[in-house]
């Protein structure tokens, strides 16, 4: 198996442009989350999906930040406008249960807004 | 929310040596999970320990968990210059509930 896919890789995008996070999970695990990693902040759950169906996103910090879902194997995360407290690495992690257990991370996409 | 405090926040030893990381926690757990996260890259999956357990081990590591004192121990024993990584603890407090990590101690082993 691949493991979780993330792309980009890196993305470098300037204030206000709209920025857009794809995940790929592993095949076979219907839940899947959305972190934010900075230095001051640590690791932060965004949203998570149990079945493509969202259903916690109380760490969504702003509605400029969007996540969804279309089928078990991509998930997207949208920031519009981005802004530059936004820079962060954004990782993907999917797992078989609901949000317990074992968590697989993809690579994470590295966000620098300018 | 912030579940799991690691301590120290960083910690240097020497190769060969042990190295014992803390977290600390809130509220009460099904389990507990250990992660390690090498520069640029995601986190990795090391131990689970569940809340009836008391101690594991995997290898070169060892987890503690004392429910009592909502606090759990990793000990990496005769570390080596790969171990060099952050260290992440992580817990399930109950049903389908997702994981809480905390911010993480910062492990170099110097050869």
């Amino acid at each position: 198996d691949a493991g979780v896919i993330q792309s980009p890789r890196h993305e470098v995008t300037e204030m206000g442009q709209e920025v857009t996070l794809r995940c790929k999970p592993i095949s076979g695990h219907n839940s899947l989350f959305w972190y934010r990693q900075t230095m001051m902040r640590g690791l932060e759950l965004l949203i998570y999906f149990n079945n493509n169906v969202p259903i916690d996103d109380s760490g969504m910090p702003e509605d400029r930040f969007s996540a969804k879902m279309p089928n078990a194997s991509f998930s997207t995360l949208k920031i519009q406008p981005s802004e530059p407290r936004d820079s962060a690495v954004y990782f993907c992690a999917s797992n078989i249960p609901g949000g317990t257990d074992t968590q697989y991370f993809g690579p994470g996409t590295r966000l620098t807004v300018l | 929310s912030q579940q799991g405090e690691e301590d120290p926040q960083a910690l240097s030893i020497q190769e060969g040596e042990n190295a014992t990381m803390n977290c600390s926690y809130k509220t009460s757990i099904n389990n507990l999970q250990w992660y390690r996260q090498n520069s640029g890259r995601g986190l990795v999956h090391l131990i689970l320990i569940r809340s009836n357990e008391r101690e594991k081990h995997s290898g070169r590591l060892r987890v503690t968990l004392d429910t009592s004192k909502k606090s759990s121990s990793l000990l990496i024993t005769a570390s080596r210059a790969a171990d060099t990584a952050s260290y992440f603890c992580a817990t399930d407090s109950s049903g389908n509930t997702p994981l809480v990590f905390g911010k993480g101690t910062r492990l170099s082993v110097i050869a």
